[in-house]
């Protein structure tokens, strides 16, 4: 059964930087994306990026300026670093597995991160 | 931009009775939509994939229908753990998702 587990700070301040972990278990990281997405409290959600087992990476433009998404197939797992974070940087960031090319099958608990000064 | 639109915003029905859930694309998408069911302080659990494939594990009264840009959620008889938020998503334009439907007791 596939899990994903993840962890990361919770509460930065502005100009901080975000930085999430997801670890796979149960399943091959191979053949798929690797992907994050963000839900602003009480809104809908909003993909940020993914990367594959090969390292092909694709970031949402609205924070390509300030992601980092990278893995380690070794110990199957996959982070989001995110720079400069500000208010509205405030969200449930959940790690995913992308399937049949467009939607996400797997999901990880979710990480709260409030971004307050 | 490409946009997804689900209506209604909120509906409100009583266990028992079946519930419609509508989402309307900007464009055509084919039959490439996934549907989402969120409950409160949980991630996103896909029901739906394919416009009308069920995923792993869901219930036979949860099936989708529609193709193109109007797509629709069909719940036949409502349980009480179906009340929750739904969300209809895309590819185009990074993953869209809808802005969801609220599916309260009423």
């Amino acid at each position: 059964q596939v899990q994903l587990h993840q962890w990361g700070a919770g509460l930065l301040k502005p100009s901080e930087t975000l930085s999430l972990t997801c670890a796979l278990s149960g399943g091959s990281f191979g053949a798929y994306y690797w992907t994050w997405i963000r839900q602003p409290p009480g809104k809908g959600l909003e993909f940020i990026g993914e990367i594959n087992h090969s390292g092909s990476i694709n970031y949402n433009p609205s924070v390509k300026s300030r992601v980092t998404i990278s893995a380690d197939t070794s110990t199957n797992q996959f982070s989001l670093r995110l720079s400069s974070v500000t208010a509205a940087d405030t969200a449930v960031y959940y790690c995913a597995r992308k399937y049949g090319g467009y939607f996400f099958d797997y999901w990880g608990q979710g990480t709260l991160v409030t971004v307050s000064s | 931009e490409f946009v997804l639109t689900q209506s209604p915003a909120t509906l409100s029905l009583s266990a028992g009775e079946r519930a419609t859930l509508s989402c309307r694309a900007s464009q055509s998408v084919s039959s490439s939509l996934a549907w989402y069911q969120q409950k409160p302080g949980q991630p996103p659990r896909l029901l739906i994939y394919g416009a009308s494939n069920r995923a792993t594990g869901i219930p036979a009264r949860f099936s989708g229908g529609g193709s193109g840009t109007d797509f629709t959620l069909t719940i036949s008889t409502l349980e009480p753990e179906d009340f929750a938020v739904y969300y209809c998503q895309h590819l185009s334009n990074w993953y869209t998702f809808g802005q969801g439907t609220k599916l309260e007791i009423k």
